[in-house]
């Protein structure tokens, strides 16, 4: 069975920094680029970073370009993203996700939350 | 990047009812379109992945159509457990844009 289990989100303060974990199982995870994507409370979905399969590219949208660090350590089948200088418009549930044609895997997402 | 927009961003419609909801590219993006239901505290599951194609476990009722901008969602009979919200997905380039969402409620 496929599972990807976000972990890491809370609540921080504006300025603050957080760190969101995903863990890959049930697919080979080093062979599928990975995205996060955001949703904030009662708004629709926002892409917010990719990075390839290897690791070598990487993009992020611009509102958390320069922010925010995607990275994944294949031999551990985990996916990260590093949040830096959080805003309260950061304030969202965290989703990772592969979409690749039919192969789409989701996780349940980790809420995050930046207020003072 | 690519803006997608979605048409309407609410309906209402009654068990049976055939619903349709589009999905307007704003440059081509031939058949790279997908779609997704999301209901709430839940993960967006996708329905229907290069515009047309049905995923697996995906009841037959659910269609696409399309291709270049112009694309289309189909329910040709509600169900009570399609009451959510849909939104379309470009995956022809990176940011894989999506459509601000349509929500499905009951009449």
């Amino acid at each position: 069975e496929v599972q990807l289990v976000e972990s890491g989100g809370g609540l921080v303060q504006p300025g603050g920094s957080l760190r969101l974990s995903c863990a890959a199982s049930g697919f080979t995870f080093s062979s599928y680029a990975m995205n996060w994507v955001r949703q904030a409370p009662g708004k629709g979905l926002e892409w917010v970073s990719y990075i390839s399969s290897g690791g070598a590219t990487v993009y992020y949208a611009d509102s958390v370009k320069g922010r925010f660090t995607i990275s994944r350590d294949n031999a551990k089948n985990s996916l990260f993203l590093q949040m830096n200088s959080l805003r309260d418009e950061d304030t969202a549930v965290y989703y990772c996700a592969t979409f690749t044609g039919m192969t789409n895997y989701w996780g349940q997402g980790t809420l995050v939350t930046v207020s003072s | 990047d690519i803006q997608m927009t979605q048409s309407p961003s609410s309906l209402s419609a009654s068990v049976g009812d055939r619903v349709t909801i589009t999905c307007r590219a704003s440059q081509s993006i031939s058949s790279y379109l997908n779609w997704y239901q999301q209901k709430p505290g839940k993960a967006p599951n996708l329905l229907i992945y290069a515009a047309s194609s049905l995923q697996s476990g995906v009841p037959s009722r659910f269609s696409g159509s399309g291709s270049g901008t112009d694309f289309t969602l189909t329910i040709s009979s509600l169900q009570p457990e399609d009451f959510a919200t849909y939104y379309c997905q470009q995956s022809y380039n990176t940011p894989r844009t999506f459509g601000q969402g349509t929500k499905v409620e009951i009449k």
